[in-house]
């Protein structure tokens, strides 16, 4: 049963830290998405990828946030310097579209961070 | 642009009773349209989907949804509710030709025994 996988489930960290979020996507899909879930502005995409590369990073504050993939199995998520601001979970989702642009996503079971 | 509505923020419903979420969207192509569940602390997991086709689309555990072109609607059924179902429902919307998903703000669902 392939799945989205992301580490870690949890980060708790102190204003100012650098944060790390990880995710591998599942094996074949081409297209990751990170987004940003709070109780006040539910859902947010931050930056999504297609083959690696980066298609749409408009929804991250630039200046704090950084997305990457160093490889095809690979996505990361960086915080630096991390607010009490940032406190969210954050989901990594995977899709693969078919020639029609026709595919769903499947999310990952996100980190919930916390930031003091 | 495109864009997702939600208008109840909770439904209620009573075990065995058949229930609705409401969604609308907004897109200015042909849409692509989805629904997500969201348990407590895990992620979201892919109900249905709308392509084309048949306007009513069967997907997991007993879910439907029925999509109508002119009222821009989309919303998910189910005839006999479970306890089980309570859970955060998202709509979310692509454009056929876009690359973007747009996700509503989420109804949640409770069912009652």
């Amino acid at each position: 049963d392939a799945r989205v996988t992301q580490t870690p489930r949890h980060k708790v960290t102190e204003m100012g830290q650098e944060v790390t979020m990880r995710c591998q996507p599942i094996l074949g899909h081409n297209t990751v998405f990170w987004y940003r879930q709070t109780m006040m502005q539910g859902l947010e995409l931050l930056a999504y990828f297609r083959n690696r590369a980066p298609l749409d990073d408009s929804g991250m504050p630039k200046d704090r946030f950084s997305a990457e993939m160093p490889d095809a199995t690979l996505a990361t998520l960086k915080i630096q310097p991390s607010e009490p601001r940032d406190s969210a979970v954050y989901f990594c989702a995977s899709g693969h579209p078919t020639t029609s642009g026709n595919y769903e996503q499947y999310f990952g079971p996100g980190t919930r961070l916390t930031v003091t | 642009a495109q864009s997702v509505a939600q208008p109840e923020d909770q439904v209620n419903v009573a075990e065995g009773n058949p229930l609705t979420v409401k969604c609308t969207y907004s897109v200015s192509g042909n849409p692509y349209l989805f629904w997500y569940v969201q348990y407590p602390n895990r992620g979201l997991q892919f109900l249905l989907k709308y392509i084309t086709g048949d306007n009513l689309v069967k997907g997991s555990y007993g879910f439907e949804a029925e999509f109508n072109k002119s009222q821009t609607s989309f919303h998910l059924k189910k005839p006999s509710a479970l306890v089980s179902d309570s859970a955060l429902y998202f709509c979310a919307v692509r454009e056929d030709y876009g690359q973007n998903f747009v996700f509503g703000p989420g109804t949640r669902l409770s069912v009652l025994p």
